[in-house]
């Protein structure tokens, strides 16, 4: 089955230094890639998702990188903020196959004002 | 913007007691998740289900869990005897079918005593 590894397990940076967190995935049939942001006793909210069938996507100071052919894919938040401060998790799913996602094990990322 | 709704937050319980837990999805998404998350660790698939029946579980969903919905609008997990073992927030959630994006209710905490 797909496992997915995410590092680095913890991220410290300063406001308006970039943050980049990286996910590794494992199995090839996997074309769906979300990022969540969790922030302490919340909820996992959705904050950006990559399909397969491209490489790089970006929304305001979120990005999102895909290499197939690594099969790991990356997040970048630029100008990082406070209130960026949260865990994120990346996960992988397999449109034709399984329902279900596979989440890495989370990046807890502190931006120090 | 609809969301997933989850109750009770929190619920505390004995061992080898039965516990419920709901949830009310996005009204029109049909597939519907049950996940759980123990304190500090990953996000972690139970079940999913869809046309009124279970289309995938995990290894941990045993004999133990079972998921109904009751209605038109609650989706349900049952945990027939509780363990100690099963104290962590468990979170549902719903998508459109044909995507992928899963959006996450804000949990409950059982705690298992």
């Amino acid at each position: 089955g797909e496992n997915v590894e995410q590092h680095p397990s913890t991220l410290s940076v300063q406001e308006g230094d970039s943050a980049v967190i990286k996910c590794t995935y494992s199995d090839s049939a996997s074309n769906y890639f979300p990022w969540y942001k969790q922030e302490l006793g919340k909820r996992p909210q959705l904050i950006i998702d990559i399909r397969s069938n491209v490489g790089e996507k970006k929304d305001q100071r979120i990005a999102v990188t895909l290499n197939k052919t690594a099969k790991h894919f990356s997040l970048h938040i630029t100008e990082t903020q406070p209130e960026d401060s949260a865990v994120y998790f990346c996960a992988a799913h397999d449109q034709g196959g399984s329902e279900k996602l596979v989440f890495g094990k989370g990046t807890k990322l502190t931006v120090n004002p | 913007e609809p969301e997933v709704t989850q109750t009770p937050s929190h619920q505390v319980t004995q061992m080898g007691q039965e516990v419920i837990l709901r949830c009310v999805p996005i009204s029109n998404h049909l597939y519907f998740y049950w996940y759980r998350q123990i304190l500090g660790q990953k996000v972690e698939f139970l079940v999913s289900f869809y046309n009124n029946e279970i289309s995938e579980k995990s290894e941990i969903f045993d004999d133990q869990f079972s998921v109904e919905r009751p209605d038109g609008s609650n989706f349900t997990l049952k945990i027939r005897s509780t363990k100690l073992e099963d104290s962590a927030m468990y979170f549902c959630a719903s998508s459109v079918i044909g995507a992928n994006e899963q959006f996450f209710g804000p949990g409950t905490r059982l705690t298992v005593l």
